[in-house]
């Protein structure tokens, strides 16, 4: 049961255009949410993240609009530019002490078009 | 210094062979995972070291064995390994507490197993 819902799988935006994705999870235990953003051959990059106690982060051109009680969670890439083209990724995690690794979407392959 | 180095970056070992993948962060986190990511997938977790003792392993098979020598490495051993193993392998770490921080990753090793 995959326990982070992740869409679209792909995307194509016009360069300044808002890129989109959406991510969907079940367990009410998570509380921390991150996005990595990763390019081909490259390790996933820490974006940016929110707690559930807040409904919107934002850093620069990245924004994550989260829901608590739709259980969503967005992140928005202002005027995207041919550089933001890479896969991105949602993840979810419990906090509580301990260490206990993320649980990721299946990922977005994000393109940026001239 | 935020950054998580693996080595080697890239490995190709025959089935009945032995390798080891190095892994090592010096930012003081004391939570270290392995995770195995195939092209077009998300990362999956195999390992987490949390205090340089195995917390989770998400029943990986035994040809692949985790240490965890001291704070600020990880290793991960390989014996008779599978083509089917043949994955991108990723190291990250984080703090361990219950205000969640990041997970760094490493770039990553690409094996290759013929």
């Amino acid at each position: 049961q995959q326990q982070v819902k992740q869409s679209p799988q792909s995307l194509i935006v016009q360069k300044g255009g808002i890129s989109i994705i959406n991510c969907a999870y079940e367990n009410t235990a998570f509380d921390y949410f991150p996005w990595y953003q990763q390019f081909p051959g490259k390790g996933p990059a820490l974006l940016i993240a929110i707690r559930p106690d807040v409904s919107e982060k934002k850093e620069g051109r990245f924004t994550i609009s989260f829901n608590k009680s739709a259980k969503q969670f967005s992140l928005h890439i202002m005027d995207s530019q041919p550089g933001d083209s890479a896969t991105y990724f949602c993840a979810a995690s419990i906090r509580g002490g301990g260490a206990d690794g993320l649980t990721f979407g299946k990922g977005t392959h994000l393109i940026i078009q001239p | 210094d935020t950054e998580v180095t693996q080595t080697p970056k890239h490995l190709v070992m025959g089935m009945t062979n032995k390798k080891s993948l190095k892994c090592e962060q010096h930012m003081g986190h004391r939570a270290m995972y392995w995770y195995k990511q195939k092209a077009k997938k998300p990362p999956e977790l195999m390992f987490v070291y949390s205090y340089e003792k195995l917390s989770i392993n998400e029943s990986v098979p035994s040809r692949f064995s985790p240490e965890c020598p001291n704070s600020s490495l990880l290793n991960l051993h390989l014996h008779a390994l599978q083509p089917e193993d043949s994955a991108l392998y990723l190291c990250a770490s984080s703090q361990v507490s219950q205000g969640r921080t990041e997970a760094f990753f490493g770039q990553g090793t690409r094996l290759t197993v013929v």
